[in-house]
């Protein structure tokens, strides 16, 4: 079975901390994802990444940069953490060839600033 | 532009009785369609997809969805609802803009009564 961990389930910050998520999977997957998801808005994707060191903004970047060393390893950042990141995080990967794949998801961490 | 509707944020229901969740989407050539669910404080996992092919689809759990291209709708169904079904269900559709890229429906909340 493919697995993504995450590598915290719920976190408290304060105003300001530089916050790093961490996200792992299993499977070899090309694409890996990071999304925040909040009440009422669904899932919206913050960064993603197609291989190693490559990564793209997604729809919210703002206020978060990412890091991809590994293959196998996907790292979320809030550089200074503000009360509107408070939030859960997902992270997610995919294959990247072939039909298009679904994507596989880790438990979340919940993030709260103060 | 690309975008997902579930018109109901909150559904009940009673055990036993029949499900029915809606989906409408906007998406300019033929969809990847796929219906996520998250248990309270999980991640989300995969209850079905439509690439291609019978317009009706079965999944996990007792689920099955029916993608009408002439409604843009990819409702989920499920004749006979269990306590333990009670979660969040997510709709997305991809691919958006490459990458496998999925945009997420806001999400519908399912409770059972017993």
């Amino acid at each position: 079975d493919v697995k993504v961990t995450q590598s915290s389930r719920y976190l408290v910050k304060r105003t300001g901390e530089k916050v790093f998520l961490e996200c792992v999977q299993d499977m070899d997957h090309e694409n890996m994802f990071w999304y925040r998801q909040d009440p009422g808005l669904g899932l919206r994707l913050i960064y993603f990444s197609y291989d190693v060191k490559m990564k793209e903004k997604g729809d919210i970047p703002e206020g978060y940069s990412v890091s991809r060393e590994k293959k196998e390893r996907f790292s979320l950042i809030l550089e200074s953490a503000s009360t509107n990141q408070t939030s859960m995080y997902l992270c997610a990967s995919s294959f990247g060839t072939g039909l298009y794949n679904e994507q596989f998801f880790g438990p979340g961490t919940r993030l709260t600033v103060l | 532009a690309q975008s997902v509707t579930q018109p109901d944020i909150h559904i009940t229901v009673s055990e036993g009785a029949s499900l029915e969740l809606r989906c409408n989407y906007s998406y300019g050539a033929t969809p990847y369609l796929f219906w996520y669910v998250q248990s309270p404080g999980q991640g989300l996992q995969l209850l079905l997809k439509y690439f291609s092919g019978d317009t009706l689809v079965q999944g996990i759990k007792g689920f099955e969805a029916e993608f009408k291209r002439s409604q843009s709708s990819f409702n989920l169904r499920k004749p006979s609802v269990h306590w333990s079904d009670a979660a969040e269900y997510f709709c997305a559709v991809g691919p958006s803009g490459g990458y496998n890229k999925l945009i997420f429906g806001a999400g519908t909340r399912l409770a059972v009564h017993p």
